[in-house]
């Protein structure tokens, strides 16, 4: 079985200052993780993914994303935050498997610019 | 179209009516996903298609969901005899392939489907 924690329903920063989105899977199989970010009355869009090719991920609009086995950890940075950043980020985990149901999400964590 | 299209992509709907809501995904992409999207809530897995593979009809919350994929590409989620608690933003995506490890889903704009 596979499952997405993202450790912070809400996150706020100022403009400006470092962003950081925590989120922690548990996979039995090899996982590709993905970021997707919702901005209001939007559709998920994709931000970054890791496929195994390197464990640093960059995206766009200047996020990034750091696969940590050993923390069983995928955690988006920014290392500096714009007020367009404002939107809800998700999480979400995929294996390679003969298994129909693919992705599985985490709940999402809101983040909040603040000029 | 480049991208996920669904349509209405607003509904409002009586309680007790029978709504369908319609996704043309990417041409090429064999896999295609449902999923609800509740006020504040996450995404909630629904269903899912891969080519001409059997449904995962899992993540359906009753036997008034149904969906089917005619000719590997456009896809209808049907909703009867709606209730209240069926409001919620419906999401398709569809993604190149499904058994790779590269595999992402790309996302349509939704349906917002209110039931009053």
């Amino acid at each position: 079985a596979q499952s997405v924690t993202q450790l912070d329903s809400h996150v706020s920063v100022s403009e400006g200052t470092p962003v950081l989105l925590r989120c922690n899977y548990s996979s039995s199989y090899s996982p590709s993780l993905f970021w997707y970010v919702q901005h209001p009355n939007k559709g998920l869009q994709l931000l970054l993914k890791y496929t195994s090719a390197a464990t640093l991920v960059k995206g766009i609009n200047g996020f990034e994303a750091e696969f940590k086995k050993s923390e069983t950890s995928f955690h988006l940075t920014k290392p500096s935050a714009h007020m367009s950043d404002a939107a809800e980020y998700f999480c979400v985990v995929s294996f390679s498997s003969g298994s129909a149901r693919q992705l599985t999400f985490g709940s999402g964590t809101q983040l909040t610019v603040l000029p | 179209g480049a991208g996920v299209s669904q349509s209405p992509s607003n509904k409002v709907t009586e309680k007790g009516k029978d709504v369908e809501l319609r996704c043309d995904p990417i041409s090429g992409h064999t896999a295609l996903y449902w999923y609800r999207q509740s006020l504040g809530q996450g995404l909630e897995f629904l269903i899912y298609f891969q080519g001409n593979s059997a449904p995962d009809k899992s993540g359906l919350p009753s036997d008034r969901f149904s969906a089917e994929r005619t000719g590997g590409s456009v896809s209808t989620l049907t909703i009867q005899r709606t209730q209240q608690e069926d409001s919620a933003v419906y999401l398709c995506a569809s993604s190149p392939r499904s058994f790779g490890v590269w595999t992402e889903a790309f996302f349509g704009q939704g349906t917002r489907l209110t039931v009053v």
